[in-house]
């Protein structure tokens, strides 16, 4: 079945450690990536997207993400998490056939000082 | 600054008796979602307007229904809720189908 699987459902790291979350799609043809965030209580905000380009692409807070179109993946990095980072992390991707963002079930990430 | 909006943040209602979410855009988008969150779950697409025309997902309950008054408005009837609708509901807006997506603070739902 088409699907979008994030491997690491619950992350914990300490401040300063490096973050790399995986993400990859099943579905075929033309795609567009997204990265969302959800902090505690907070709605959920986009982190960054692919929609064509360079495939290393830089959002918000220091994070980036590659895509890789023979893996079909589209992993999140950030070299050095914060407390603040604290939160659920969420990819998503439209295929051009559905025009629909399917999200895959989120990872929890959880940094301690 | 553009946004989406939800009204109310918070809503509880009793089993069975009817109940409609809010939600307005400031961003001219064309497109309008609404979405159901359960607890630690990814959100789930319920329905969404293009323009005016409605699309509705395939395993969405008739009990779930919406109107798009006009471009800036989007409402959510849920018309007899049961236990298992608590949840939060989100509404998202997008220029088009393909193009990213802004999602409202949400309304969390508790049926009684």
């Amino acid at each position: 079945a088409q699907s979008v699987s994030q491997h690491n459902h619950h992350v914990i790291l300490s401040e300063a450690a490096s973050l790399e979350l995986g993400c990859n799609y099943s579905y075929g043809g033309t795609v567009n990536l997204f990265w969302y965030v959800q902090y505690p209580g907070q709605h959920l905000q986009l982190l960054l997207k692919y929609f064509s380009g360079d495939p290393l692409v830089k959002g918000i807070k220091g994070f980036e993400a590659e895509f890789i179109k023979s893996k079909f993946s589209f992993n999140l990095r950030k070299p050095s998490v914060q407390w603040s980072d604290t939160a659920e992390y969420f990819c998503a991707v439209i295929p051009y056939n559905t025009d629909k963002l399917i999200f895959g079930t989120g990872t929890r990430l959880q940094v301690f000082p | 600054d553009a946004m989406v909006i939800q009204n109310p943040r918070y809503q509880v209602t009793q089993f069975g008796k009817p109940v409609t979410l809010s939600c307005s855009q400031t961003l001219n988008h064309n497109v309008m979602y609404w979405y159901q969150q359960k607890s630690s779950q990814a959100p789930k697409l319920l329905f969404h307007y293009y323009d005016k025309d409605f699309n509705n997902e395939a395993d969405t309950p008739d009990n779930f229904q919406s109107r798009r008054p006009n471009t800036s408005f989007c409402f959510l009837d849920i018309r007899s809720p049961g236990l298992g609708d608590a949840a939060m509901y989100l509404c998202a807006t997008s220029r088009e189908n393909t193009d990213t997506q802004y999602f409202g603070p949400g309304t969390r739902l508790t049926v009684l």
